[in-house]
């Protein structure tokens, strides 16, 4: 069965700071993963996106990385402002079969100032 | 804003009521999906709408019923519903009709409760 795990559920730091999120899958075959951005009452907004060939990926303060060997990737926010306290959504899509995405449950961020 | 307008953002609803939820994409997108949103549970995909027709249904139950009369409008017609279908519904819209290849844009969600 194909699912995604985030790690941690939920964290909290202070502003200026460094954070790593994780996302861990077994679906496959691999097609693509995503990182999404939703902030409390919106919807979400896609931050990256990675292939199988593509390890990382950066858009701003947000960096991407990705392992497709041992089926991890991260997403790094580098010198955290209050705007980042949102829930980051990992999801990852087949190449075969279901080609309905598998959706991660987030990481809730809360950055205190 | 990302282009995707839904209404209402709440509602509030008895079992026996029937309400529509609306959604309009000002993208010139030809795909639109519903998805819902439960606390502390990853997003489900409702609905898929590919040049208006119908292109997924996963599982989800009928007192759920979408429309999609063109292209940029989405409605989800609701009857019926219990309790635990309180949840964020929202709707995107995407450039093709993928959604594991292509990028989706979220609206705000409707935040409905079941009572």
């Amino acid at each position: 069965k194909n699912q995604v795990e985030q790690s941690p559920q939920s964290l909290i730091i202070l502003e200026g700071k460094n954070c790593t999120l994780q996302c861990n899958y077994t679906v496959s075959p691999f097609s693509n993963l995503r990182w999404y951005k939703q902030d409390t009452g919106r919807g979400p907004v896609s931050l990256t996106i990675m292939t199988f060939s593509e390890n990382t990926k950066s858009n701003g303060r947000y960096t991407a990385t990705l392992d497709a060997d041992t089926k991890q990737s991260s997403l790094h926010i580098t010198a955290s402002q209050l705007s980042d306290s949102a829930s980051y959504i990992c999801v990852v899509s087949a190449s075969g079969g279901s080609y309905i995405p598998t959706f991660g449950r987030g990481t809730s961020l809360i950055v205190h100032p | 804003e990302t282009g995707v307008t839904q209404t209402p953002r709440h509602l509030v609803m008895g079992m026996t009521n029937k309400k529509s939820l609306k959604c309009e994409q000002h993208l010139g997108h030809n795909a639109m999906y519903w998805y819902k949103q439960s606390a502390k549970k990853p997003l489900e995909l409702m609905f898929v709408y590919s040049l208006e027709e119908r292109v997924e249904n996963n599982s989800v139950p009928s007192r759920f019923s979408p429309e999609c009369p063109n292209s940029s409008h989405l409605f989800l017609h609701l009857h019926t519903l219990q309790p635990e279908d309180s949840a964020l519904y929202l709707c995107a819209s995407s450039q093709g009709g993928s959604p594991r290849r292509d990028t989706q844009y979220f609206g705000p969600g409707t935040r409905l409760t079941v009572l």
